[in-house]
């Protein structure tokens, strides 16, 4: 079983919809959590972060963390076009701060 | 804030050249920054870990006398890609993470598209 796992998708959807990205984790003394966005060709962007159980809301983005399933996911409302790109979860491995990352989940929003 | 900068952005070199990456961080200090590389639609394979004043940490399987990382100061690492081969062609990414940050959080370069011929 992977440490991180996460539905490569692609997934398409509507301009307007709420997206819907998820990923499980089998450690269970991983704290922090991490989204990154990467569009293609480009280095991933840090969406958001957050070290609790619990909602984190940055404007159209929602990250959830139920530590107690082991799930993360984020919740992008209002998607647009521009938001078309591939996301990645990311969790630190150890104190080392190397980063353990999702395979990555495309998304497509059609106009 | 926490811009990392990449340069060259794309490079063609011939094979059994030798080829440098630089990664920056712009606006902020990096004691510890990475170097990634990703082949087309699969996810970023850690090649190694680079520690400002001290030795590169290399992944199992990642050969250290072909990818030479050196991290001088606090704001810059370079990846040498020595006699270089088709297959290395790849996508190279750095990140850095903030010393002031108490989190986890690494903060992305752009990208170097290698293409060895």
């Amino acid at each position: 079983q992977k440490e991180v796992e996460q539905d490569p998708g692609p997934l398409s959807v509507p301009e307007g919809a709420i997206v819907s990205l998820n990923c499980t984790y089998s450690n269970s003394a991983f704290q922090y959590f991490m989204w990154y966005r990467q569009y293609s060709r480009k280095g991933p962007e840090l969406l958001m972060y957050t070290y609790s159980s619990g909602n984190k809301e940055d404007g159209r983005f929602t990250a959830q963390v139920d530590k107690s399933s082991k799930y993360i996911s984020l919740f992008i409302r209002d998607s647009q076009p521009s938001d078309s790109a591939t996301y990645l979860c990311a969790m630190p491995l150890d104190s080392s701060y190397k980063l353990i990352f999702g395979s990555g989940t495309r998304l497509l929003v059609r106009p | 804030g926490a811009v990392v900068s990449q340069h060259p952005s794309r490079v063609i070199c011939k094979s059994g050249t030798s080829v440098k990456i630089e990664c920056r961080s712009l606006d902020f200090q990096a004691t510890t920054m990475f170097w990634y590389r990703q082949f087309p639609k699969k996810s970023l394979m850690l090649m190694a870990t680079s520690n400002e004043g001290s030795k590169a940490t290399y992944e199992q399987g990642v050969e250290k006398d072909k990818f030479l990382i050196n991290h001088a100061s606090l704001t810059l690492s370079t990846l040498t890609v020595t006699s270089a081969h088709p297959e290395d062609s790849s996508f190279y990414i750095c990140s850095a993470r903030d010393s002031t940050s108490g989190g986890y959080e690494q903060y992305f370069g752009p990208g170097t598209r290698l293409t060895v011929t």
